[in-house]
């Protein structure tokens, strides 16, 4: 596709559920960040994948969250047993390569946690 | 202390005003980033920079590397400028910081 598509652009969910985003990355770039954004806050980093080194999972919350990408290209964010404070909207971005490249951003995936 | 600070935090402004962002960062990086976040939407990014100037249309980026400074520049601003802005900051391990957001309001 011409731009990072990510999908459900909007997840409901039950408290103890889990869920998967998904973000599918230009192609070629092979640097993919996820991001949080809880309403009215700023960006918050959650993982960060490099071609094929393993990734930096500093930002990640809790156990409950785990990312993982696909023959270096679709990554999937999965959140297990999920909590009121998961809501969120989760933003994927890709780029050619690692720092100094454009960042490119999906619409976000809107997680409401009932 | 956030390795990425913006200030103003909100910004409101007439149409027409002069606008400036301002963006300071407390480690080394390799370069930096201007985002902007219209309400409900996506973000796109306005500039990248590790050096100097850049100029697109009304918007104005510039860096200062020894200062750790940047400002982002609206000349004749307009009521659809209003967004979110955001600093980023590419580390030099590749990781990147982001700063809280400047709220920007421009009123006809």
């Amino acid at each position: 596709g011409a731009g990072v598509s990510q999908s459900p652009s909007n997840k409901v969910t039950e408290k103890g559920k889990d869920v998967e985003l998904r973000c599918d990355p230009i192609s070629g770039h092979t640097a993919l960040y996820w991001y949080r954004q809880s309403l009215g806050q700023g960006l918050e980093f959650l993982i960060y994948f490099q071609g094929n080194s393993a990734p930096d999972k500093s930002g990640l919350p809790s156990d409950r969250f785990s990312a993982e990408r696909t023959g270096g290209s679709v990554s999937t964010l999965t959140i297990q047993r999920t909590q009121q404070e998961d809501s969120a909207v989760y933003l994927c971005a890709s780029r050619r390569q690692g720092a100094g490249g454009e960042l490119f951003f999906g619409e976000g995936s809107r997680l409401t946690v009932l | 202390k956030n390795e990425v600070e913006q200030s103003p935090q909100n910004l409101t402004a007439q149409e027409g005003e002069f606008i400036t962002i301002n963006c300071s960062y407390s480690v080394g990086i390799s370069a930096l980033h201007w985002l902007q976040q219209h309400p409900g939407g996506g973000i796109v990014s306005l500039f990248m920079l590790s050096s100097g100037k850049k100029k697109h249309g009304r918007l104005i980026a510039t860096i200062n590397i020894q200062e750790k400074h940047s400002s982002l520049h609206i000349t004749a601003s307009h009521p659809r400028d209003s967004a979110v802005y955001i600093c980023a900051v590419d580390l030099n391990n590749n990781d990147m910081r982001f700063g809280a957001g400047t709220r920007l309001t421009v009123k006809p």
